[in-house]
């Protein structure tokens, strides 16, 4: 199974309201990932958590507060967004260590921020 | 910085047709991934390369890694309309990955 769940798959939401991204995986991946993408442009990364603590942060605004409350889950909390936030935001995991390992995306939030 | 220049940006051909889409960069990599993402969703991985020179097939698919580890091309035979999607590559470095330009491709019926 290399399912990586992501919901809601849809949200819209006003510059005031706080919502929350959730993933899920159960492959056993230790590294998690949060990625943005724009129309027409490639995912750019914005978190990743290694065994639950955040190893990378791509200097993301504050406004985007991530969490993993276990390995198998992955939250991205949200407050005050900008219309320019609005985005696909994907969700990723893998494995943890040298050599080859491969990224697993879910199927992404469609975010729109009026 | 490592970069990953995809070529061509975007393609548009009738159903049947053959293509080849580049992946290069100045930069040896261990391994490479190629995914292919459709309109709203997530990237799908298709295939990993490590050895170069290596070649892989996944139906009507082909992969090859460069011998030099520094490029990469996906080629497509007898398009298909299902075959529409963006199609990027991505390297691994320690936690984070590397994504190319990508290619925007467009199957006609």
């Amino acid at each position: 199974d290399t399912e990586v769940t992501q919901t809601p798959k849809h949200l819209v939401m006003g510059m005031t309201n706080k919502k929350s991204l959730k993933c899920e995986q159960h492959m056993g991946h230790r590294a998690m990932y949060w990625y943005k993408q724009k129309a027409k442009k490639p995912p750019e990364l914005m978190f990743v958590y290694s065994y639950e603590k955040l190893s990378i942060n791509e200097s993301v605004p504050s406004r985007f507060s991530p969490e993993c409350p276990n390995s198998s889950l992955l939250n991205l909390h949200l407050h005050a967004l900008q219309p320019e936030d609005s985005a696909l935001y994907l969700c990723a995991s893998s494995q943890v260590g040298t050599g080859v390992y491969e990224q697993y995306f879910g199927p992404g939030t469609r975010l729109t921020v009026t | 910085t490592q970069l990953l220049e995809q070529s061509p940006q975007f393609l548009s051909i009738q159903e049947g047709e053959n293509l080849t889409v580049y992946c290069n960069s100045s930069s040896v990599f261990s391994s490479l991934q190629w995914y292919r993402q459709e309109p709203g969703e997530g990237p799908v991985l298709l295939v990993t390369v490590v050895t170069g020179g290596e070649v892989k097939k996944l139906k009507r698919l082909t992969f090859q890694f460069g011998d030099a580890r520094k490029d990469s091309s996906l080629h497509i035979t007898a398009a298909q309309p299902g075959d529409t999607g963006l199609y990027l590559c991505a390297f691994s470095g320690t936690y984070k990955y590397i994504f190319g330009t990508g290619t925007r491709l467009k199957v006609l019926a």
